[in-house]
């Protein structure tokens, strides 16, 4: 089975606060995704990778950066953090072939800054 | 740009009946549309999905039904059991993935 591990299923931190979240993946899957999901808002993409050093940006890139080094391993980085990043973050993998396209997640970190 | 439209955000059905959630969308150009399922504090997990070539896919109680010249895809849950409660995505898979805003499903005893 994909397992995609999120560090931290829950944060709590304060506004200014530079705040990492970690996501690992164990399928050697090339494309790796952040979604944050608010209520009526669905999941909104906010950074994703193709292959290791690479990063797009996704809808909502404002406020966030990414890293990733490994192709295991992709991090969401608040720089400084904000009430209105108060969310669920969510990451995904999948290979670039050989399935319809679906995204695998993990089981979400929920993020409250204060 | 697509756009995914879930218009119902939540749904009560009675075990045993069936469940309907329907999703609209904007853009015709896509390979697939995937239903996901959420529970609380977990991550969605992939329910099931279709192509853009088919206008039906089934997999046990779930039933994805697509209507091109509508814009439209509905997946059908039958019959429905209260483990199903949960909020269910629509999601289309072209060049990325555009999620719609989720609807809550509750299955009543």
């Amino acid at each position: 089975d994909v397992k995609v591990t999120q560090s931290s299923r829950y944060l709590v931190k304060r506004t200014g606060e530079k705040v990492f979240l970690e996501c690992v993946q164990d399928m050697d899957h090339e494309n790796m995704f952040w979604y944050r999901q608010d209520p009526g808002l669905g999941l909104r993409l906010i950074y994703f990778s193709y292959d290791v050093k690479m990063k797009e940006k996704g809808d909502i890139p404002e406020g966030y950066s990414v890293s990733r080094e490994k192709k295991e391993r992709f991090s969401l980085i608040l720089e400084s953090a904000s009430t209105n990043q108060t969310s669920m973050y969510l990451c995904a993998s999948r290979p670039t072939s050989g399935n319809t396209g679906e995204l695998f997640f993990g089981e979400g970190s929920r993020l409250t800054v204060l | 740009d697509q756009q995914v439209k879930q218009n119902s955000p939540s749904l009560s059905v009675q075990e045993g009946r069936i469940s309907i959630l329907n999703c609209d969308y904007t853009n015709s150009m896509f390979d697939y549309f995937l239903w996901y399922k959420k529970y609380p504090a977990e991550g969605p997990t992939f329910l099931i999905s279709i192509s853009s070539i088919k206008d039906k896919n089934e997999d046990g109680r779930f039933t994805v039904f697509l209507n091109k010249s509508a814009k439209h895809l509905s997946l059908h849950i039958v019959p429905s059991q209260p483990g199903d409660s949960a909020v269910y995505f629509c999601a289309h898979h072209g060049q990325n993935f555009v999620f719609g805003p989720g609807t809550r499903l509750s299955v009543l005893p």
